[in-house]
């Protein structure tokens, strides 16, 4: 089945800083690629989203880039403010499956 | 419109007890997924419905099971409770599954198991 490794676990940024976050996925037939922010005690809530068949998408301050031959997926939020700490998750879906598979998450923190 | 809701929000349980949780999806959506949420395992898979039917399954045992009610509200059952059932059950609608339709998620029920 679909694996996603996500990198890295942990990561402090200084406010007004850009923030990366890299997940790879196993399955080529995969072709849906959310991201969702999770803060403390709430729910995960979608911030983007790519499909297979686009290589990035922007947002205001958050984009994803998607590299499908090397099968990664990347998320970067510029000019990082307080209110971006959260814990990050990647996710990876097949064609007509409604099975997320998820990355293991990246606790953000945005120093003042 | 309203988002997805769970029931009840917090739940105790001892070992070997069963448990039923609750999701009402969005208004208008079809599919429910359901998620277990653990510090160790991160976000893992349960099942998901559609139109009253199971179409996908994760790797959790016969003691996970759902249902899905005709008007699109969906419950998780876990029978014979053990310790690492302890978690966060989210779930998810989405409008049609299998679409790249966008799956929100409910506030989750809280379960520990004593």
């Amino acid at each position: 089945g679909e694996n996603v490794e996500q990198h890295p676990s942990t990561l402090s940024v200084q406010e007004g800083d850009s923030a990366v976050i890299k997940c790879t996925y196993s399955d080529s037939a995969s072709n849906y690629f959310p991201w969702y922010k999770q803060e403390l005690g709430k729910r995960p809530q979608l911030i983007i989203d790519i499909r297979s068949n686009v290589g990035e998408k922007k947002d205001q301050r958050i984009a994803v880039t998607l590299n499908k031959t090397a099968k990664h997926f990347s998320l970067h939020i510029t000019e990082t403010q307080p209110e971006d700490s959260a814990v990050y998750f990647c996710a990876a879906r097949l064609a007509s499956v409604e099975k997320l598979t998820f990355g293991t998450g990246t606790r953000l923190t945005i120093i003042p | 419109k309203a988002g997805v809701t769970q029931t009840p929000r917090y739940l105790i349980k001892t070992r070997g007890q069963q448990v039923t949780l609750s999701c009402s999806p969005i208004s208008g959506h079809r599919s429910v997924s359901w998620y277990q949420q653990t510090p160790g395992q991160g976000l893992q898979f349960l099942f998901e419905y559609f139109s009253e039917t199971q179409r996908n399954k994760g790797n959790f045992p016969g003691r996970f099971s759902g249902r899905q009610f005709s008007n699109s509200r969906s419950e998780m059952n876990v029978s014979t409770l053990e310790l690492g059932d302890s978690a966060l059950y989210l779930c998810a609608s989405s409008l049609r599954g299998g679409h790249s339709d966008t799956q929100y998620f409910g506030p989750g029920t809280r379960l520990t198991v004593l």
